[in-house]
């Protein structure tokens, strides 16, 4: 596609509900990564994924996170019994080769709220 | 990992002045530093980065300065339009044990004034 997709744009959970945020990268990007971004903050960096490995997940901030990127290209971050601490702007961004630093293009992003 | 300040965090500025937004960061390792700017409920857009082998990069309005040695670096833009309004981030990629993240300022909210 032209860029970055993500879905749903907006998303409404419950305390406690499972969601799934879904990206679909630029075709042809190697690099995937999420990040988390809260109201007035920068993203802060939540996992990396280099086709279908997931090489980094440092970022995670619990194990109720939880990524894949099965077949390298889609991906779906996953969270289980949100809690509301976990409202914030979910971005995904993807990059043609990460090691010459090249540019990683962003999506909307997914913004959920859990009430 | 790698730790990104930014500042200012607001910014007003008249139309047709010049705006600057400096950045620092801590690890040197560090080697490719972009710029993003973020309009509200949009994701975040390049407009401009720089890698560590150049001091300097300019595109029409928009110029990047960077020091290795101090490890800051540095956006500009010059006459400045009321379009340019929105947050902009500045961001280093750190490298380490096979990973790459892009670690990011906490932004600078940049009003032009009409």
């Amino acid at each position: 596609g032209a860029g970055v997709s993500q879905s749903p744009r907006y998303k409404v959970a419950k305390r406690g509900q499972d969601v799934a945020l879904r990206c679909d990268p630029i075709s042809g990007h190697v690099s995937l990564f999420w990040y988390q971004q809260a109201l007035g903050q920068g993203p802060e960096f939540l996992t990396y994924f280099q086709n279908e490995a997931q090489l980094d997940k440092s970022g995670l901030p619990s194990d109720r996170f939880f990524a894949e990127r099965p077949e390298g290209s889609v991906s779906t971050l996953k969270i289980q019994r949100t809690q509301q601490e976990d409202s914030a702007v979910y971005l995904c961004a993807s990059s043609l080769a990460v090691l010459r630093g090249t540019e990683a293009f962003f999506g909307q992003g997914t913004r959920l709220t859990v009430v | 990992g790698e730790n990104v300040e930014q500042h200012p965090s607001t910014l007003s500025v008249q139309e047709g002045d010049s705006a600057v937004i400096k950045c620092t960061y801590s690890d040197s390792a560090s080697n490719y530093f972009p710029w993003y700017k973020q309009e509200l409920g949009k994701g975040p857009q390049l407009i401009i980065d720089i890698r560590s082998n150049v001091g300097e990069k300019k595109d029409q309005r928009i110029a990047v300065t960077l020091n290795k040695t101090a490890k800051h670096f540095s956006l500009h833009i010059t006459e400045t339009q009321p379009e340019d309004s929105a947050v902009y981030f500045c961001a280093a990629l750190y490298s380490g044990a096979g990973s790459y993240q892009l670690t990011f300022g906490k932004g600078t909210k940049l009003s032009v004034i009409p």
